[in-house]
């Protein structure tokens, strides 16, 4: 299973652009790379998932350069309800064990 | 609403007593998902069970005991607890064997007094 490293908590201010990075060095040829974001006291919730080059939803977007050994979460103009942890994965979407969370990112949105 | 629904939302109980967590998901998905989240820590994955066999065991004691009876129903069998056992209990749901995305149900806070 790929070990991810994400920074520990991330600042920022209403309507600017977050972008998140996650380190994913020994990423398998198989492996999909997952972003979930979890509020305190909930479940955590899928956000965007992909396996090369860019993916874009209504909610974020996703850059994965050629050597897939890191990735970027971005969010657009985020507001103060984006504040949360954001969790990065890696993992075979044929595999139950993709569902393994590392410590994530505290976003914390500021006024 | 996420389609998977955990009951009780919360609990307290004592250390002799003997608990069940119950999950139901009605999104036809095939592997089920316990995961334990104490404070201010991440999630670990407790068991999996995928076409309702288990196919993980994280070195979960023994005082944890997972059911899967069919597809959409899952127990977690809680007896002889501790203080440390006290955390958020999630429960989630994904097509296992092509999984795109799981979802969660919105946890059991557990209280082990």
């Amino acid at each position: 299973l790929a070990k991810t490293t994400q920074p520990i908590s991330m600042d920022s201010y209403e309507g600017q652009e977050v972008n998140i990075t996650c380190s994913h060095n020994n990423i398998a040829t198989n492996d999909y790379i997952t972003w979930y974001q979890q509020f305190p006291s909930q479940g955590p919730r899928f956000i965007i998932q992909g396996y090369k080059t860019k993916v874009t939803n209504e909610v974020a977007s996703l850059f994965i350069p050629a050597d897939r050994k890191s990735s970027t979460l971005s969010l657009p103009r985020v507001s103060l309800s984006d504040t949360a942890v954001y969790y990065c994965l890696v993992g075979d979407r044929g595999s139950a064990r993709q569902l393994t969370f590392g410590s994530g990112t505290q976003l914390t949105v500021l006024p | 609403e996420t389609g998977v629904t955990q009951t009780p939302r919360h609990l307290v109980m004592g250390m002799t007593n003997k608990k069940s967590l119950k999950c139901e998901q009605h999104l036809g998905h095939n592997a089920m998902y316990w995961y334990k989240q104490s404070a201010k820590k991440p999630l670990e994955l407790m068991f999996v069970y995928s076409l309702e066999e288990r196919v993980e065991n994280n070195s979960v004691p023994s005082r944890f005991s997972p059911e899967c009876p069919n597809s959409s129903h899952l127990f977690l069998h809680l007896h002889t607890l501790q203080p440390e056992d006290s955390a958020l209990y999630l429960c989630a749901s994904s097509q296992g064997q092509v999984s795109t995305e799981a979802f969660f149900g919105q946890g059991t806070r557990l209280t082990v007094v």
